[in-house]
């Protein structure tokens, strides 16, 4: 069973500040990897999409890198801005048939002007 | 391009009543997702459609919910009877197919159960 861990579940940071987000997978089995953003209330926004056969991808101040082998994936967010501050979550898609995916509890980012 | 729409944002029901949401995802996607998510978890998926197939149901409460994708378009979670613990936001989500693409979400359903 995938299990998808993120750490730290809260962050702090100032204006301003480079930041990184991390999540784990226990099954190294995965199609893609998708990070998501979610307001208080809202729906979650795609962020980034990296496929297994890729190593990073970027879209403006936000680069994500994904480690097949290690299980992990990170998301750095340059020069942070307090319109950043969300819920940040990273979905893992098996790479079988059904191709579910598995989502992480989120890391709740706050950036304070 | 209309995003995923879903009906009704909110609702509260007493436990044991029956309750339906609604989704349209968005046009052309064969996809349809539906997620359960409780407060401070991440989304949890319930029932995954490959046009109106059912393509992974394994972790929806067979007893108590059902869902359906008629012709292949809009799609209906239903829970009959709720329980106190079903309280959490219903999120629809939808791809142009599987695996290989984004997700797109709707703004999710907020349901609570008294």
């Amino acid at each position: 069973k995938q299990e998808v861990t993120q750490i730290p579940a809260a962050l702090s940071v100032p204006e301003g500040e480079n930041l990184v987000l991390n999540c784990s997978f226990t099954d190294s089995a995965i199609y893609n990897l998708q990070w998501f953003r979610q307001d208080p209330g809202k729906g979650l926004t795609s962020l980034l999409l990296i496929q297994s056969s890729q190593r990073e991808q970027t879209s403006g101040r936000l680069n994500a890198s994904l480690d097949k082998s290690s299980g992990r994936s990170t998301l750095y967010i340059a020069a942070s801005q307090p319109g950043d501050s969300a819920t940040y979550l990273c979905a893992v898609t098996l790479g079988n048939r059904a191709g579910k995916s598995t989502f992480g509890d989120g890391t709740t980012l706050t950036v304070k002007p | 391009e209309a995003g995923v729409a879903q009906s009704p944002r909110y609702k509260i029901i007493e436990k044991r009543q029956s309750v339906a949401f609604w989704c349209n995802p968005i046009s052309g996607h064969a996809t349809l997702y539906w997620y359960q998510q409780i407060l401070g978890q991440g989304p949890k998926l319930l029932i995954q459609f490959q046009n109106n197939g059912v393509v992974d149901d394994s972790q929806l409460p067979k007893d108590r919910f059902s869902a359906e994708r008629l012709k292949g378009v809009d799609s209906t979670l239903k829970i009959q009877p709720a329980k106190l613990e079903d309280s959490a936001v219903y999120l629809c989500a939808s791809s142009l197919y599987r695996q290989q693409e984004t997700q797109y979400f709707g703004p999710g359903t907020r349901l609570l159960v008294l």
